[in-house]
């Protein structure tokens, strides 16, 4: 079964600093991957995601994120942070369609925290 | 924009009682999902739904689980008999093609006492 791995529970940051979330997954080919950040009492928002062609991708607020095939990584960067990014992000990854299969299987998240 | 909604926010029931949890997905999506995340762990996949008809699950959803889509516009989770490992925050989402952006909804947080 695919897994997601989310290897830091927390991270601070300084507001200004740049940020690098990690993200690997476990899957034989290339999953559909995504980045979703979650906001205290809010729902899930989707920051950006990769289903092929460049590995370097772009999203919302300033987030991009690098899919690495040989490291089965999917990182998420942003340059410079800023204090409204505090949240929770989450990385997930679908199987993909020539499998059926829609579900996302989403890692166990990163909690970033923003010092002034 | 247009946005997934559910209804309750939040939902107290005792253990054993039944509870319905309901959610209006964007109205042009086609698919539709329940995820749930047990306070403190992963967001996991409960159920995808697509043309009136289950088409995955997982195997956290199993007999005192059911969806329906009674109308156009809503989509409900049921759970029959609710159990204390039931509580946790309950995510609709609806993504208008397959393994296209899921939009989800803000959640209903189930507290099973």
């Amino acid at each position: 079964a695919q897994s997601v791995t989310q290897p830091d529970i927390h991270i601070t940051v300084s507001e200004g600093a740049s940020l690098e979330l990690r993200c690997n997954y476990s899957y034989g080919a290339t999953p559909y991957l995504f980045w979703y950040v979650q906001s205290p009492g809010q729902g899930l928002q989707l920051l950006l995601k990769y289903f092929s062609g460049d590995t370097l991708v772009q999203g919302i607020k300033g987030f991009e994120a690098e899919f690495k095939r040989s490291q089965s990584s999917f990182n998420l960067r942003k340059p410079s942070v800023h204090w409204s990014d505090a949240a929770e992000y989450f990385c997930a990854v679908a199987l993909g369609m020539d499998t059926g299969r829609r579900a996302l299987t989403f890692g166990s998240g990163t909690r970033l925290q923003v010092q002034p | 924009e247009p946005e997934v909604t559910q209804t309750p926010s939040h939902q107290v029931t005792q253990m054993g009682q039944e509870v319905i949890l309901r959610c209006v997905p964007i109205s042009n999506h086609l698919y539709f999902y329940w995820y749930r995340q047990i306070l403190g762990q992963k967001v996991e996949f409960l159920v995808s739904f697509y043309n009136n008809e289950i088409s995955e699950k997982s195997e956290i959803f199993d007999d005192q689980f059911s969806v329906e889509r009674p109308d156009g516009s809503n989509f409900t989770l049921k759970i029959r008999s609710t159990k204390l490992e039931d509580s946790a925050m309950y995510f609709c989402a609806s993504s208008e093609l397959p393994l296209n952006e899921q939009f989800f909804g803000p959640g209903t947080r189930l507290t099973v006492l």
